[in-house]
């Protein structure tokens, strides 16, 4: 069945740093690509997403590329701030099945001034 | 404001009681969906339902029971036979078929068996 795998966390990093989070996707068909974020003590929220190979979400200064060819979809920022802390979740919708979406374990993110 | 409403935010239960969690929509969603989220764990499926009156089991089901008797609700009974009950409860509601992707969340409620 389709699956996601994130990177494990938690990462940590300096006010200002480069963030990548890694995920990999399995699917069967021809899935659309989601990262949500959870701040703490909140539900999820969508934060960008990528419906064909290629296509790039962006949203809030991240921004993650629908690779097919690595099966892949990698969350970025260039410059992260402290309120950039929280878990962020990888996610995939096939398109030729109507059944619900997919997520990865999550990642924590900390971000230290 | 339009959103999702969970209730309450936390919840404490003794072992062998059953306890429902409320989830309260005004966005005029179709779908709704009920997740259990544990540390390491990710967020897992627990049932989910396209429209009122009928609802699916998702991939934890078990020790858990829903109704969707409004368009607006869909509550959650966690029951005794639910083993490892402490948690944390996400509802979400989408608009169109499941695969849209995109989910709306509540805030969610947290539940600790004592």
């Amino acid at each position: 069945g389709d699956s996601v795998t994130q990177m494990e966390g938690p990462v940590t990093l300096s006010e200002e740093a480069f963030l990548t989070i890694n995920c990999t996707y399995t699917a069967t068909g021809y899935p659309s690509l989601f990262w949500y974020v959870q701040y703490p003590g909140e539900g999820l929220q969508l934060l960008l997403k990528a419906t064909k190979a290629d296509d790039k979400g962006s949203n809030k200064g991240f921004e993650a590329t629908y690779r097919k060819e690595t099966t892949s979809f990698h969350l970025e920022k260039g410059s992260v701030q402290v309120s950039d802390s929280a878990v962020y979740f990888c996610a995939l919708s096939d398109q030729g099945r109507n059944t619900p979406l997919v997520f990865g374990k999550g990642t924590r993110l900390s971000v230290i001034a | 404001d339009g959103g999702i409403t969970q209730s309450p935010k936390y919840l404490f239960r003794k072992e062998g009681q059953n306890v429902t969690l409320s989830c309260e929509q005004n966005l005029n969603h179709d779908a709704m969906y009920w997740y259990r989220q544990d540390p390491g764990q990710g967020l897992r499926l627990i049932y989910y339902s396209q429209i009122v009156n009928d609802f699916q089991k998702g991939d934890i089901a078990e020790g858990y029971s829903v109704s969707r008797e409004k368009k607006e609700s869909f509550p959650l009974t966690v029951t005794s036979a639910q083993k490892n009950p402490t948690a944390f409860y996400l509802c979400a509601s989408s608009t169109g078929t499941l695969n849209t992707g995109e989910l709306f969340f509540g805030e969610g409620s947290r539940l600790t068996v004592l």
